[in-house]
C-alpha cells in the first residue's frame, strides 16, 4: 500500500497569512493526488485533484503543486473559513490512501 | 448539485450486520462510480470500497475484503455496503461519495455513523 505523510500535523496561523501544508507519498504516484477540506462534524470537501487542478467554484488563493512522492497545498491568504483539517489522497493506485491531515487553527 | 444521503448506521453488538445505504439525486448515477469512506472518531479518512458506474467492478481495502459488500441499484440510484462480522474497530463515519473520473472523490454525503459495542 502508499502510504501518505502529511506534515504538519497540526499549523496555527492568522488570517491573512499564507499556509503551506506538505504531502509525501512512500513510493511515485505521478500527480494523482487530491486535496480536501473538513470542518468539524461536516464532510470532506474537494478542493484539488491532479495535484493542482482547481474544483469548480473553489477559491483561488487554494491552490496545489507537485508531483511524484512530495506535493503541497498552499493558501495565498487565510480567509476566517479557511480554519479546517485538510487531507490529501492518492488515487494512482488500490487501496486508495489518505494522508493523517493537516489540522488548521486560529493563532 | 449532487445530492448524497446515507442511512442504516446505528448501534451493533460484535458480530453484528449492518446495511448501509445512500440514496442520490440531482445527477445522472448511471455515470459515476460510488464509493465508501470511513472515519473513525477522531482519526483520519479511510477508504472502504468502490464499485464501477455499471457495478461490474469493485473494489475493496483489506479490512473490508470477505467481510464488506459493495452494490449498487442503478433503477433506485441507490449504493449500499452490507457489513458482516463487525468489530469494534469498524466504530466510524461512514461516508458515500461520487467518484466521476476515477479515485477522487467528487461530491460525499453527509455521513452514517456505525458503534459496534457489546
Amino acid at each position: 500500500d502508499i502510504q501518505m505523510t502529511q506534515s504538519p500535523s497540526a499549523l496555527s496561523a492568522s488570517v491573512g497569512d499564507r499556509v503551506t501544508i506538505t504531502c509525501r507519498a512512500s513510493q511515485s504516484i505521478s500527480t494523482w493526488l487530491a486535496w480536501y477540506q473538513q470542518k468539524p462534524g461536516k464532510a470532506p470537501k474537494l478542493l484539488i485533484y491532479k495535484a493542482s487542478s482547481l474544483e469548480s467554484g473553489v477559491p483561488s488563493r487554494f491552490s496545489g503543486s507537485g508531483s511524484g512522492t512530495e506535493f503541497t497545498l498552499t493558501i495565498s491568504s487565510l480567509q476566517p473559513d479557511d480554519f479546517a483539517t485538510y487531507h490529501c489522497q492518492q488515487y494512482a493506485s488500490y487501496p486508495y490512501t489518505f494522508g493523517q491531515g493537516t489540522e488548521l487553527e486560529i493563532k | 448539485q449532487a445530492q448524497l444521503v446515507e442511512s442504516g448506521g446505528g448501534v451493533v453488538q460484535p458480530g453484528g450486520s449492518l446495511r448501509l445505504s445512500c440514496a442520490a439525486s440531482g445527477f445522472t448515477f448511471t455515470n459515476y462510480g460510488m464509493d465508501w469512506v470511513r472515519q473513525a472518531p477522531g482519526k483520519g479518512l479511510e477508504w472502504v470500497a468502490d464499485i464501477w458506474y455499471d457495478g461490474n467492478k469493485k473494489q475493496y481495502a483489506d479490512f473490508a475484503k470477505g467481510r464488506f459488500t459493495i452494490s449498487r441499484d442503478n433503477s433506485k440510484n441507490t449504493l449500499y455496503l452490507q457489513m458482516n462480522s463487525l468489530r469494534p474497530e469498524d466504530t466510524a463515519v461512514y461516508y458515500c461519495a461520487t467518484d466521476f473520473t476515477g479515485g477522487y472523490f467528487d461530491s460525499w454525503g453527509q455521513g452514517t455513523l456505525v458503534t459496534v459495542s457489546s
